[in-house]
């Protein structure tokens, strides 16, 4: 059984530019998370998608924007990319309000 | 708002040796708290969780106590393995049956000297 896929697992983007990271949760799962880590740090809560709507969010400027398909994959854009915004970008599933949290392996964003 | 601080940043034992690592949280309507483990290259797994209404979770030689007056809670590993060597983190989250979402602390490096 697969867990939760994400890609791709590195990117390397330029200032100004946008991104598109992919996320697929794991079977039976209906909810996706996703969170960033920089460098040293624990990962931040950016907004969690249920029923293919944004549920909750976290402090992520409108530059950070997401989707969720009917079938509960979910992608997470970034327009207007920052230095700062060079991070792993983790996806995590679950299924409902349950806590159980699946984290895939992220995706390594780096923006020069 | 929301913070959760974690203690120590990094942490070197022997192996066979315990490792304890303690966390604290800011906002007393938390009753979900989560340990993950994050190994080099991998999303953080979880490892073990307890909830407001108990005092305490073991998990073969893992355990987890919650003080909800002091809001401290801290990870217990025994007879630590080489193979325990990873970057743990707590969190800690409130079960409203609106959303999950976690705060993390800032994670604590565990080395396990063979």
């Amino acid at each position: 059984d697969a867990g939760v896929t994400q890609s791709p697992t590195h990117l390397i983007k330029t200032r100004g530019q946008q991104v598109t990271l992919r996320c697929s949760p794991k079977s039976g799962h209906d909810t996706v998370s996703w969170y960033q880590q920089a460098l040293g740090q624990g990962p931040q809560f950016i907004f969690q998608y249920y029923e293919e709507e944004e549920r909750q969010r976290g402090n992520f400027p409108d530059r950070f924007s997401g989707h969720q398909f009917p079938n509960y994959s979910s992608e997470l854009n970034v327009n207007a990319l920052l230095l700062g915004d060079s991070a792993l970008y983790l996806c995590a599933s679950s299924l409902g309000e349950l806590r159980g949290y699946t984290f895939g392996s992220g995706t390594r964003l780096t923006v020069v | 708002g929301e913070n959760v601080e974690q203690h120590p940043s990094t942490l070197s034992v022997q192996e066979g040796d315990s490792a304890v690592i303690k966390c604290t949280y800011s906002d007393s309507a938390s009753n979900y708290f989560p340990w993950y483990k994050q190994e080099l290259g991998k999303g953080p797994q979880l490892i073990i969780d307890i909830r407001s209404n108990v005092g305490e979770k073991k998990d073969q030689r893992i355990a987890v106590t919650l003080n909800k007056t002091a809001k401290h809670f801290s990870l217990h590993i025994t007879e630590t393995q080489p193979e325990d060597s990873a970057v743990y983190f707590c969190a800690a989250s409130i079960e409203d049956g609106a959303t999950n979402k976690l705060i993390f602390g800032t994670g604590t490096l565990l080395a396990v000297q063979p």
